[in-house]
């Protein structure tokens, strides 16, 4: 049973727009979320994170929200840049971490 | 600084053979992983150690077995392969704690033909 969410397998936004990745967990007892973003043949990356006592956290052009009482966290790009096109995964914290599906984002210019 | 290196990037097995996929980093971290991620998928967690000498299964043990005798080296061995192996290996570490980010390997695509 998945405990991490990524409903949508993809997305696509043309450049200059707001992307909005969501991302739903199931256990109440995750308390820190992060996002990793991945390129084709590359790695994982970290991207952001957000800390279950923070309802918001930004850093530059990505803002992570958190809905705690809907078990519920989004990403948002803004704006979105050809660059951004990449796999984006939601991972919540435990140990080890657990990981989402993943969702395409492929931003058009 | 290298970080997390895995080789080899790519590698063709036949079904039954084994194999190593290796792994180091050079950040001095206790934990380190290893994940699977098949086409359209998440990353699965195969296994993962908190420290020289110890580890346990992930979600997806069957078939693969590891061992870590340093810090630093996390190996996977692959015995029998098998077509369902077929995937791309991540190997990541962190520093312990769950709200410690990790850092992933580049990845190795195994194709088991």
């Amino acid at each position: 049973d998945q405990q991490v969410k990524q409903n949508s397998p993809s997305l696509s936004v043309q450049e200059g727009r707001i992307s909005i990745l969501n991302c739903d967990y199931t256990n109440s007892m995750f308390d820190y979320f992060l996002w990793y973003k991945k390129y084709p043949a590359e790695g994982p990356t970290f991207l952001i994170s957000i800390s279950s006592i923070k309802d918001k956290n930004e850093d530059g052009r990505f803002t992570v929200f958190l809905n705690k009482s809907a078990k519920h966290l989004s990403l948002h790009i803004v704006p979105s840049q050809p660059g951004d096109s990449a796999v984006y995964f939601c991972a919540a914290s435990a140990l080890p971490l657990v990981f989402g599906k993943g969702t395409r984002l492929s931003v058009i210019a | 600084n290298a970080g997390v290196t895995q080789t080899p990037k790519f590698r063709i097995l036949k079904i039954g053979q084994s194999m190593t996929l290796q792994c180091t980093q050079d950040m001095n971290h206790n934990y380190m992983y290893w994940y699977r991620q098949d086409p359209g998928m998440g990353l699965k967690l195969i296994y993962y150690s908190v420290g020289a000498g110890i580890t346990d299964k992930g979600e997806v043990p069957n078939g693969y077995n590891v061992s870590r005798s340093t810090t630093e080296d996390f190996p996977l061995r692959l015995e029998l392969a098998a077509p369902s192996q077929t995937s791309v290996y991540f190997c990541a570490s962190s520093s312990g704690t769950a709200q410690e980010t990790q850092y992933f390997g580049p990845g190795t695509r195994l194709l088991v033909l």
